[in-house]
């Protein structure tokens, strides 16, 4: 069964340091997405990314994030200077995209400690 | 007032019962609704999506009421295996640029 894959499963950076989570979604799917859930919070929409360019954007989406789909494969979400408070488990979906059909597809999140 | 509110639980229920959970959201413009399952330190998976009509999936069963904003979710026969953190979610559109609402989920133990 198709599936959604993320990379690294967990990633330690120290604060102000840039990293960057990797996503392959699912290779028919149209749309994809960066969601977030901070311990034992709700699970938050960031980005939806369409036709190479970002679709939907919420307010946690600042400057210090991108997005980017540099081959046909991949997916990634880029955080430029890190703060403490994002820290977090960062899920990447993927979704048809048809009208009718949005169902979204979590991969099994990428968990990133900030020190 | 949130997005979508659900009850955190824990709901602690004897294997074979009956289980039911409520969600409401607070957008009147949403148009589409789902339930996922997010076990412990995993990702959400989906449930069932939720339709006007009401729609049943086995022993699960999900009702929408757009006039309240209220959606629920009937469990039958509950199964250990059933243990998991249950989440309400709501889109604006039916198309595919919006992302998903979450709620913080209900947390459901089943127990032997």
């Amino acid at each position: 069964e198709p599936e959604v894959t993320q990379t690294p499963s967990h990633q330690v950076t120290q604060m102000g340091q840039e990293v960057i989570l990797r996503c392959v979604p699912i290779s028919n799917h149209l749309y994809f997405y960066w969601y977030r859930q901070i311990l034992g919070q709700k699970v938050e929409f960031l980005v939806s990314f369409y036709n190479n360019e970002i679709s939907e954007k919420s307010e946690i989406f600042d400057d210090q994030f991108s997005v980017e789909r540099p081959d046909g494969s991949n997916f990634t979400l880029k955080i430029r200077s890190t703060k403490l408070e994002d820290s977090a488990m960062y899920f990447c979906a993927s979704s048809p995209g048809d009208r009718g059909n949005t169902e979204a597809f979590f991969g099994q999140g990428t968990r990133l400690t900030v020190v | 007032r949130k997005e979508v509110e659900q009850d955190p639980g824990p709901f602690n229920v004897p294997e074979g019962a009956t289980v039911a959970f409520n969600c409401t959201y607070s957008n009147s413009a949403s148009q589409s609704f789902f339930w996922y399952r997010q076990d412990c330190r995993k990702e959400p998976k989906l449930l069932m999506s939720v339709y006007s009509s009401g729609n049943e999936d086995g022993r699960f069963t999900a009702q929408l009421n757009r006039a309240s904003q209220y959606i629920s979710l009937l469990i039958r026969d509950s199964k250990l295996s059933d243990s998991a953190t249950y989440l309400c979610v709501v889109k604006r559109s039916g198309g595919g640029a919006d992302g998903l609402t979450f709620g913080k989920g209900t947390h459901l133990i089943i127990q032997p």
